[in-house]
């Protein structure tokens, strides 16, 4: 069975530029959920979705969206990148995102100049 | 405000003894907790869970152990191998919905 994909694997944007990336979560999975990993710190929870609904917001500024598709696959949306946005992103899917398990894609390393 | 605290950045132990990796909570109201493993370059592994109205969950040779009163839950490993050498994050949610994550703890395990 495939595990938790993600796309691109990594990219280097411009300040000022829009980034898109990607995820398609484990066969079954309805909940996927986003996470910016930066240098020596813990994954910060961005968004969580399921059902094609937003479950959950962290404390991420506007410039950060997300959305799910009816097949479960996911985008999150950052605008207007900032040095500081340089970071992993990474995406988890779980069955029903309660109290069940959550596995990571591979991330996204993404690199703003 | 670090809601989940590892306060150990590094831990080294003999190949074939316990690791024991370390994790505080502030949150009374977290009731799910994960441990994952991390290595370079690549996303994080889930390990195992625990749920608040349990204070003991194994699957092989990971065990966790949680304390509700203190806040604290710990990764047992036995008996430990090379092969987990990586970095070693605890997370806790309320209801699973949403993960803090500690800033984890890197295992080194020498042969």
């Amino acid at each position: 069975d495939a595990g938790v994909t993600q796309s691109p694997t990594h990219l280097i944007k411009t300040r000022g530029q829009h980034v898109t990336l990607r995820c398609s979560p484990i066969s079954g999975h309805k909940s996927v959920s986003w996470y910016q990993q930066v240098l020596g710190q813990g994954p910060q929870f961005i968004f969580q979705y399921y059902e094609k609904e937003e479950r959950g917001r962290g404390n991420f500024p506007d410039r950060f969206s997300a959305r799910q598709f009816p097949n479960y696959s996911s985008e999150l949306n950052v605008n207007a990148l900032l040095l500081g946005d340089s970071a992993l992103y990474l995406c988890a899917s779980s069955k029903t995102g309660g109290y069940s398990e959550a596995f990571f894609g591979q991330g996204t390393r993404l690199t703003v100049v | 405000d670090q809601q989940v605290k590892q306060n150990s950045p590094s831990l080294s132990v003999q190949e074939g003894r316990i690791s024991i990796l370390n994790c505080d909570y502030t949150n009374s109201m977290f009731d799910y907790f994960l441990w994952y493993k991390k290595y370079p370059a690549e996303g994080p592994t889930f390990l195992i869970s625990i749920s608040s109205i349990k204070d003991k969950n194994e699957d092989g040779r990971f065990t966790v152990f949680l304390n509700k009163s203190a806040k604290h839950l710990s990764l047992h490993i036995v008996p430990s191998q090379p092969g987990d050498s990586a970095v070693y994050f605890c997370a806790a949610s309320i209801t699973g919905n949403q993960f803090y994550f500690g800033t984890g703890t890197s295992l080194t395990v020498i042969p």
